[in-house]
């Protein structure tokens, strides 16, 4: 069966330190796979896209690789912030049966960034 | 900047009440979205729509139906609540095509007594 795992448990690292968030998969073949962020009681808000064809793609301190042999791919977020606490989610392009290419998320990583 | 609406934050419902949420975007967006997320399940997805009128099933529609009348419009309905369906339902929209990224609405708390 198809899967998104993303690690359950919080990570928890110092200000300043960089933050790396896993995101693996089995049993999909995605063209481009996504990163999410989300505060307590909000919606997700968007951050990057990568494609199958591209291994890096950065924003600001933001970095994500995408290892389409591995299934795997990494979110970096450089130079850590108490404001970067949050939970971060993965989303992959699956097609359902119906034809439509929709997105399936991980159930997150909740980063907690300490002074 | 794109704003998706959901018209209530926090609803308080009855075992067998008819709910409607509603959800609103304002940036001419052809897809529009319906998940919901629980501790432990994540998001998963209810119902999608590409086009007015148009709706396609997603991961869990049981026990949920949904409207597309306008284009700016999609509404979720749960035709006869059940405590299972408490739950944070979140609406999100994107541009035509497969690889837009979706914008969220700040979600509806939804609890069924």
């Amino acid at each position: 069966s198809q899967k998104i795992e993303q690690n359950s448990e919080a990570l928890n690292i110092q200000e300043g330190k960089t933050a790396t968030l896993t995101c693996n998969y089995t049993n999909y073949s995605p063209a481009y796979l996504q990163w999410y962020r989300q505060d307590p009681g909000r919606g997700p808000v968007f951050l990057l896209l990568i494609r199958e064809n591209e291994k890096e793609k950065r924003k600001e301190r933001l970095k994500v690789t995408f290892d389409t042999t591995l299934k795997q791919s990494l979110f970096h977020i450089t130079a850590s912030q108490p404001a970067d606490s949050a939970t971060y989610l993965c989303a992959l392009d699956p097609v359902l049966n119906s034809g439509y290419s929709t997105l399936t998320f991980g159930k997150g990583t909740m980063l907690l960034v300490s002074p | 900047d794109v704003k998706v609406t959901q018209s209530s934050r926090y609803l308080v419902k009855r075992t067998g009440e008819k709910v409607f949420l509603e959800c609103v975007q304002d940036m001419d967006h052809e897809n529009m979205f319906w998940y919901r997320q629980d501790p432990g399940l994540g998001l998963r997805l209810i119902y999608f729509s590409y086009d007015v009128k148009m709706k396609e099933k997603g991961d869990i529609p049981e026990g949920y139906s949904v409207s597309r009348e306008k284009k700016e419009r999609f509404s979720l309905i749960l035709e006869s609540a059940s405590t299972n369906q408490t739950s944070m339902y979140l609406c999100a929209s994107s541009w035509e095509g497969e690889h837009g990224e979706l914008f969220f609405g700040e979600g509806s708390r939804l609890t069924v007594l």
